[in-house]
């Protein structure tokens, strides 16, 4: 298994610019989720996806869409880059909870993301 | 809403030196804890976690004990090696999708 893969996995991008970051899984995950991560404020949940078609709005989900076609894929837009959004982005994935067990999810390396 | 509060970093120790990383949690009902690491150019790995109260997650030989009175979760290992320098996060989970991070920890171990 190659577990979650993202791409690319640095990006320069002008103001205004669009882009999408790619997310793969190929552990047969229902869930799924995109993180951005800023200096000191720790791991920030973007959007998520509890299964193909579905998706929702996380903690900071302003200027990026999501869309869940396959359960394979999650991939990222960023609408109208802005400086704010630079930052590096982590997608993860995981089972479906199970009251039994624990949570962990699986992450992928990043992309790490610069808007000028 | 549910919060994590870490102590703050930078964290310099001398290798085999004794390792406290503080994690305090915010949360109604009974979140399951995590602590998460980044070494160097990576992305977040499971290093242990604990699903319900008094509960020790281990590995590598880190430790940590779910503590409900205290609603901490701090992170110990008893002689840390250069190769445990990283950014550690503690994280909470209440069986739904979101994970709840606190701020990270970066730890550099000096030889």
């Amino acid at each position: 298994n190659a577990g979650v893969t993202q791409t690319p996995k640095f990006q320069v991008l002008k103001t205004g610019q669009s882009m999408t970051l790619q997310c793969a899984q190929d552990m047969n995950h229902e869930y799924m989720s995109w993180y951005r991560q800023d200096p000191g404020m720790g791991l920030r949940l973007i959007h998520y996806s509890v299964g193909a078609g579905i998706t929702d709005q996380g903690e900071v989900p302003n200027g990026y869409n999501v869309s869940r076609s396959t359960t394979e894929d999650f991939p990222l837009r960023l609408l109208s880059a802005a400086p704010s959004q630079t930052s590096v982005y982590f997608c993860a994935s995981k089972n479906r909870p199970d009251p039994d067990r624990d949570n962990e999810q699986f992450f992928g390396p990043g992309t790490r993301l610069t808007v000028l | 809403g549910d919060s994590v509060t870490q102590m703050e970093g930078p964290v310099t120790l001398s290798e085999e030196a004794f390792l406290t990383i503080n994690c305090t949690y915010t949360a109604t009902g009974y979140p399951s804890l995590f602590w998460y690491v980044q070494y160097p150019g990576e992305g977040l790995q499971l290093l242990l976690k604990a699903t319900k109260a008094d509960d020790k997650g281990s590995n590598k030989g880190f430790e940590a004990t779910y503590r409900k009175e205290t609603t901490s979760f701090h992170l110990e290992k008893g002689s840390v090696q250069v190769s445990d320098s990283a950014v550690y996060f503690c994280a909470l989970s209440k069986g739904a999708q979101k994970l709840v991070f606190g701020q990270g920890t970066r730890l550099t171990i000096n030889p």
